[in-house]
This record gives structure tokens, C-alpha cells and sequence, in this order.
């Protein structure tokens, strides 16, 4: 079966634009996460869906960014206004049974 | 803060003998450990998970200690194989409500098998 898959594979943009980042899940999976990977870091939680619902959103780092999955399953992550700290590799995970997450290829987002 | 810390960035070790990657965390609310690999342009994958009710959890040839009283774990890879070459990281969820299990990370281990 399909895995996670995510779209564009690079975001190229300037600053101050808008950008939407696109998240297609497994199948079936109920519960669906954002994270952010900068340069040398590990991946940073950002966003936690269950269903519809954004169940905890307390990893956004400010109102520039929102994230929505209106029919459970497509989710986006809208990044308003975008800065030059804001390029990354944004990755989505959906999640099935207990703790495993799977996670799809990433979003490189540079902003120049 | 980081409350999941890997202190080696990288690792090199030969074609067929033991990988040894450690974690340490600072939580004590996390219960779940668990590791993955990534392959450069690829998302993170998922190896091998330990509850924190155990203390040893094996698959193949991945098996990962978990010390909860020094807030410790490792993933040791036996024998190590040319292709096991990726950036391992450690990470850990805990009890955030309901059936969010969000992760926090290292920063990743490079592992280097030399043929």
C-alpha cells in the first residue's frame, strides 16, 4: 500500500509570501502530525490531528503558521507572511496502532 | 532544553561488528523510546520501539536497552552491514492525553558502516 506522501518535494519562495504544504496519509490512519526538521536538528513536533481536529497545536511557533485536515484525511500547513528562518524540512507522520508513526518524505522549504 | 539528547553526532565502525548508539533523556514522563533511520531526501523510518515496562526489545539484528534509573538507552546493531549507513535518530512520546503520541527527538547519530 501507499505510504505517507508529500507535496511539493521543494518549496522555493521569497520572503513574505505565502506557502501551502501539502500532507496525503496512510489510509485509515486516524492521527496525523506535523514536525520540522532544521539543518542538525531533529525533527520538532509541531501539530498532532486527530480526525478533523487539531488536537494539540502547541509546537506552532507563532500565528504565521496553521495547519487544517477538513475531511480527516488531506491535511495543509499554511505558512503565512514566511521568513528566512522558516526554511526547513517540514515532514508529516500519520499514525496507525500505538506510538509507531510513519513518515513521509518531507517538504524542503527554502525561503530567500 | 533538549530532553532527548544523542552526544555523538557520528559513528564509524567496520563491516560486521557491533554498532553501539546511545540516547539519554531528561524526562521522566516519557514512556515510549523508540528508534529511526533516514536516508538523505528520505522521512525518518521507523526501527524499533521499547516500552519503558521493559528493559530489552529485540528484532533481527537491532536491540534496544532501555535504563530507565539512568535515563538511558541504546541501539545496538549486530553485525553491522555497509547499508545500515544513515543518520539514526532516538525519540520519545509520553503521556500528552488521549492518542497523542508526539515525538521529541535527538539530534541524530550518523552511522558510517566502512565495507
Amino acid at each position: 500500500g501507499a505510504g505517507v506522501s508529500q507535496t511539493p518535494s521543494n518549496k522555493v519562495t521569497e520572503k513574505g509570501k505565502y506557502v501551502e504544504l501539502r500532507c496525503d496519509p496512510i489510509s485509515g490512519h486516524t492521527a496525523l502530525y506535523w514536525y520540522r526538521q532544521s539543518l542538525g536538528q531533529g525533527p520538532e513536533f509541531l501539530i498532532y490531528f486527530q480526525g478533523t481536529g487539531a488536537a494539540d497545536d502547541s509546537g506552532l511557533p507563532n500565528d504565521r503558521f496553521f495547519a487544517v485536515r477538513p475531511e480527516g484525511s488531506v491535511s495543509t500547513l499554511k505558512i503565512q507572511r514566511t521568513e528566512r528562518g522558516d526554511s526547513a524540512v517540514y515532514l508529516c507522520a500519520s499514525g496507525g496502532s500505538y506510538n509507531e508513526q510513519f513518515f513521509g518524505p518531507g517538504t524542503r522549504l527554502t525561503v530567500l | 532544553d533538549q530532553q532527548v539528547k544523542q552526544n555523538s553526532p557520528s559513528l564509524s565502525v567496520q563491516e560486521g561488528r557491533i554498532s553501539i548508539l546511545n540516547c539519554d533523556y531528561t524526562n521522566s514522563m516519557f514512556d515510549y523510546f523508540l528508534w529511526y533511520k533516514k536516508y538523505p531526501a528520505e522521512g525518518p523510518t521507523f526501527l524499533i520501539s521499547i516500552s519503558s515496562i521493559k528493559d530489552k526489545n529485540e528484532d533481527g539484528r537491532f536491540t534496544v536497552f532501555l535504563n530507565k534509573s539512568a535515563k538511558h538507552l541504546s541501539l545496538h546493531i549486530v553485525p553491522s552491514q555497509p547499508g545500515d549507513s544513515a543518520v539514526y535518530f532516538c525519540a520519545a512520546s509520553g503521556n500528552s492525553g488521549g492518542s497523542n503520541y508526539k515525538l521529541t527527538f535527538g539530534k541524530g547519530t550518523l552511522l558510517t558502516v566502512n565495507p
